[in-house]
């Protein structure tokens, strides 16, 4: 089975910080993408990445960075955390190829005071 | 701009019974993907059942399946003889060039005992 993992479940941080969300996936995927879920509106796209160091905007990359070192490894960076970016974010990973449903991670719930 | 509509925010169906969730996508494209996903409560989104456009006949997994009507740009979901374990967030999603996927806003469906 494919796994990918979120390296926090739940995150507190305060307005300012720097955080950074980690994903790792095990199946040796080429795209990775980052979501943040809100009620009622859906997933949105903050940015996605279909090689190593290679990175795409999404629909909602203000506020956020990415980096993909390794192809297994893809992270999120909020620079100065704000309180609109407390949310649920979701990592996943798709085989590419042809292949194009995604596996996501459990997610992780970020709360910005 | 793409988007994806699911007009039901919230469904409840009797265990044993059959839900049709709807479905509703605007594209200008000809070749595409459509996906469903379950997000269970607290836990991990997973992938339903997919249909490419090129394909006629409807996708089916089990007690799932879908009605695709290309034509009208309507994907909707029809869970047979529900059970508790199918309740859960559903969205419908699409997927365009480049591998980006776009997510609907979701439909909140509950089995009732």
């Amino acid at each position: 089975d494919v796994k990918v993992t979120q390296s926090s479940r739940y995150l507190v941080k305060r307005t300012g910080e720097k955080v950074f969300l980690e994903c790792v996936q095990d199946m040796d995927h080429e795209n990775m993408f980052w979501y943040r879920q809100d009620p009622g509106l859906g997933l949105r796209l903050i940015y996605f990445s279909y090689d190593v160091k290679m990175k795409e905007k999404g629909d909602i990359p203000e506020g956020y960075s990415v980096s993909r070192e390794k192809k297994e490894r893809f992270s999120l960076i909020l620079e100065s955390a704000s309180t609109n970016q407390t949310s649920m974010y979701l990592c996943a990973s798709s085989p590419g190829q042809g292949r194009y449903e995604q596996y996501f991670g459990p997610g992780t719930r970020l709360t910005v005071t | 701009a793409q988007t994806v509509t699911q007009s039901q925010p919230e469904m409840s169906v009797q265990e044993a019974e059959t839900v049709t969730l709807s479905c509703t996508y605007d594209t200008s494209e000809n070749n595409y993907y459509l996906f469903w996903y379950k997000q269970p409560p607290s836990r991990q989104m997973i992938l339903v059942i997919r249909q490419e456009a090129y394909k006629q006949q409807n996708a089916t997994e089990n007690r799932f399946s879908v009605n695709f009507q290309k034509a009208a740009k309507s994907f909707s979901l029809k869970i047979s003889d529900s059970q508790l374990g199918d309740t859960a967030m559903y969205f419908c999603a699409f997927k365009t060039s480049y591998d980006k996927v776009i997510f609907g806003p979701g439909t909140s469906l509950s089995v009732i005992p």
